[in-house]
């Protein structure tokens, strides 16, 4: 992910829209990236990954898109509920047991 | 799937004590575990790197006498933040890779320090 230790982006939303989530990364060597969801005091939860050898993965109401060539990660959520608000991290590795790189994160907030 | 547990979920201490947090890997050995720290409204950052066995590796800026740590099982990594500050209060999350070669990252649920 990004350089670190900025406040948060923030992405308001109305419910049941999409919504849509960047990323950028910056090691063209990391060939794994994951999204995270983190609420209020907790750890993150892993939502959906994707490997470099793809370019797009699809989970329940979420699909990752990767472009390596940018180096741009998104994270689509369809029909958007208020469960959904949280901080979402994007993170990337080489794979092995280098640790995660999290990006700076965007607050999605929904309106009901 | 692979659950990592932290301990204590929140801490108050006064300035200049010390502190303990554990991570453990409860149904998994895990002979690598990362530390992370977070502050209000920013994201993750990495620490430090936990070895069973051997010395910890830590981040640049990191500094290691200050947050001491330990991994003395395949199931335990334990944080201390020796004299706190109130500068040290933070969000310390920790982490393992599960078994196979995925490299996905568990995470414990954190531990809120507060200092004094």
């Amino acid at each position: 992910g990004e350089s670190v230790g900025l406040h948060l982006p923030t992405l308001s939303v109305q419910e049941g829209d999409n919504s849509i989530i960047n990323c950028a990364y910056s090691n063209s060597a990391s060939d794994y990236f994951i999204w995270y969801k983190q609420e209020s005091g907790k750890g993150p939860q892993f939502i959906i990954d994707i490997r470099s050898n793809m370019d797009k993965r699809q989970g329940q109401r979420v699909t990752v898109l990767l472009n390596k060539t940018v180096k741009h990660l998104s994270l689509q959520i369809a029909a958007t509920q208020p469960g959904d608000s949280a901080v979402y991290f994007c993170a990337d590795l080489v794979s092995g047991n280098t640790p995660l790189v999290f990006g700076k994160g965007t607050r999605l907030s929904v309106i009901a | 799937g692979a659950v990592v547990s932290q301990h204590p979920s929140r801490v108050i201490c006064k300035s200049g004590t010390s502190v303990k947090i554990e991570c453990r890997s409860l149904d998994f050995q895990a002979t690598t575990m990362f530390w992370y720290r977070q502050f209000p409204k920013q994201s993750l950052m990495l620490m430090a790197t936990s070895n069973e066995g051997s010395k910890a590796t830590y981040e640049q800026g990191v500094e290691k006498d200050k947050f001491l740590i330990n991994h003395a099982s395949l199931t335990l990594s334990t944080l201390t933040v020796t004299s706190a500050h109130p500068e040290d209060s933070s969000f310390y999350i920790c982490s393992a890779p599960g078994q196979g070669n995925g490299g996905e990252l568990f995470f414990g649920e954190g531990s809120r320090l507060t200092v004094l």
